[in-house]
């Protein structure tokens, strides 16, 4: 599986949107880009997942560059109950596993 | 709907000690995972299951045992407990080995000393 790039951390306020940058250079063909966050002590949850076009579902937009180098997790409005740690995982269709990073650790303050 | 259920949620036992993790799914996944996570670290892969009675090694096998008797549960065990298994253990379960996401378990978190 390719490796992912993010920041470390983000802060965002309240309402706004929070847009969430994911590298992943090395992504081949087949390789989807998968978004999951985990709440403080909670297990990951995921978010949203995409190959080449923009996605949206309740929760969350992923847009993916035309080259497929990077991608944007965008929250539309942001709350608190947001905050989280956000990995960005780039997964092959046919692989087992989910190879988590250390993640962008996004804060929302009032 | 419960999803993911992991018992117990937390656990204190001394070296060499034994011990098995429980994970229930009540979606009729075919495929479950477990993985474990210290502190500062993306989760790492322990076993997984692509169906009853099969088990698989993933990134970190050494020192655990994994059974998957049931479609519904899959088992990790610890025969001889160490200090550097102290973690939070998380259990996944997914439709299949494809594209669909994998849902998680709220983790036990297991100290040993």
């Amino acid at each position: 599986d390719a490796k992912t790039t993010q920041p470390t951390s983000m802060d965002c306020a309240e309402g706004r949107a929070a847009n969430l940058p994911c590298n992943h250079s090395t992504i081949s063909g087949n390789e989807y880009v998968y978004w999951y966050r985990q709440i403080h002590s909670q297990g990951p949850q995921y978010i949203i997942h995409g190959l080449k076009n923009n996605e949206t579902n309740e929760m969350a937009s992923l847009i993916i560059t035309e080259d497929r180098k990077s991608s944007t997790l965008i929250l539309p409005h942001a709350t608190l109950r947001d905050t989280a740690v956000y990995y960005c995982i780039v997964r092959g269709g046919t692989a087992s596993k989910l190879t988590f990073g250390t993640g962008t650790r996004l804060q929302v303050t009032l | 709907n419960a999803g993911v259920t992991q018992t117990p949620k937390f656990r204190v036992l001394k070296t060499g000690q034994s011990m098995t993790l429980l994970c229930a799914q009540d979606m009729n996944h075919e495929y479950m995972y477990w993985y474990r996570q210290d502190p500062g670290m993306g989760l790492r892969l322990i076993h997984y299951s692509v169906g009853e009675g099969t088990t698989a090694k993933g990134e970190v096998p050494d020192g655990y045992n994994v059974s998957r008797l049931k479609k519904q549960n899959f088992l990790l065990g610890l025969e001889s407990a160490a200090p550097s298994q102290t973690s939070v253990y998380f259990c996944a379960s997914s439709y299949n080995r494809g594209l669909q996401p994998q849902h998680f378990g709220d983790g036990t978190r297991l100290s040993i000393l």
